[in-house]
C-alpha cells in the first residue's frame, strides 16, 4: 500500500530533550515536507526537500532540523524542544513539486513538550 | 506571495442542507487549487483539485468546487450535508515558485441532526 509513515503517533517530552520524528514513504517520491498544525493557523510548512541532499526552509523553520540522506526518509529533528513546539505534525510527499499527481500525508504526530 | 484565505473558521449546517465553504486566493495568474478534508484524529485527504481544465471540479463524497477567476474564488459546495461530512476542510494552493504548498487556516464543519 502506498503510504507515508510517521512515528511515533504520540510523544510527550520535556523541554530541552532532543527528539526525532521519523517519516518514510514507499512511493519513490522526490518531494517531501513537514508541516505543523495549530488551531486557527492551519498547516504551516516547516521544511521541504525536493530530492536527496536538497532541503529548504519553509515558513516556520526555527527550532527544527531535517535531513534527506535517502529518498524514502525525511526525519524531523528537534534539538532542544520548547513548549511552543507543542503541536500536531504532518509529513507529506509528492511525486514532484507539481503536486497535481497527489500529495500524500502521514497520519500525524502529536507532540507535547512540557 | 501566493496564499489562500478561508472565510469562516466554523460553519454549521443542518443535515440535508447546502454546504458552502469559502476560499479566495491571491494571485494574478490562475494557480492550481486544492481542497483537503481532515476527519478527527486523521491525516489530510484530497477532496478535489483544479488544474486549469474545467472550472467546475467534482470531487469525492459529492463535493464540488467552482474556479472563478473574476472573483479569485474556489468555494467548496455540497448540495446536501450528511453527518459524516463533519470535519475540518482546508483550501490549498501551490506557491508561485512551485516549491511550496500553502494551506488556508481551515474551516470546521459541524452538521446538526
Amino acid at each position: 500500500e502506498a503510504q507515508v509513515t510517521q512515528n511515533p503517533r504520540y510523544l510527550i517530552t520535556v523541554t530541552g530533550k532532543k527528539l526525532t520524528v521519523t517519516c518514510s514513504q514507499n512511493m519513490n517520491h522526490e518531494y517531501m515536507s513537514w508541516y505543523r498544525q495549530d488551531p486557527g493557523l492551519g498547516l504551516r510548512q516547516i521544511y521541504y526537500s525536493m530530492n536527496v541532499e536538497v532541503t529548504d526552509k519553509g515558513d516556520v523553520p526555527e527550532g527544527y532540523k531535517v535531513s534527506r540522506k535517502e529518498k524514502r526518509n525525511f526525519p524531523l529533528i528537534l534539538e532542544s524542544p520548547s513548549p511552543n513546539q507543542t503541536s500536531l505534525y504532518f509529513c507529506a510527499s509528492s511525486r514532484d513539486r507539481q503536486f497535481i499527481y497527489g500529495y500524500t500525508f502521514g497520519s500525524g504526530t502529536r507532540l507535547t513538550v512540557v | 506571495a501566493q496564499s489562500v484565505t478561508q472565510l469562516g473558521s466554523h460553519v454549521s449546517v443542518s443535515e440535508g442542507a447546502l454546504v458552502l465553504l469559502r476560499c479566495n486566493y491571491s494571485s494574478s495568474v490562475p494557480p492550481y487549487l486544492f481542497w483537503y478534508v481532515q476527519y478527527p484524529n486523521q491525516g489530510l485527504q484530497l477532496l478535489l483539485k483544479y488544474t486549469s481544465a474545467a472550472t467546475l471540479v467534482k470531487g469525492i463524497n459529492g463535493f464540488e468546487a467552482e474556479f472563478k477567476k473574476s472573483e479569485t474564488s474556489f468555494h467548496l459546495t455540497k448540495p446536501s450535508a450528511h453527518m459524516s461530512d463533519a470535519a475540518e476542510y482546508f483550501c490549498a494552493v501551490i506557491s508561485n515558485t512551485g516549491n511550496q504548498f500553502y494551506f488556508g487556516t481551515g474551516t470546521s464543519l459541524t452538521v446538526i441532526p
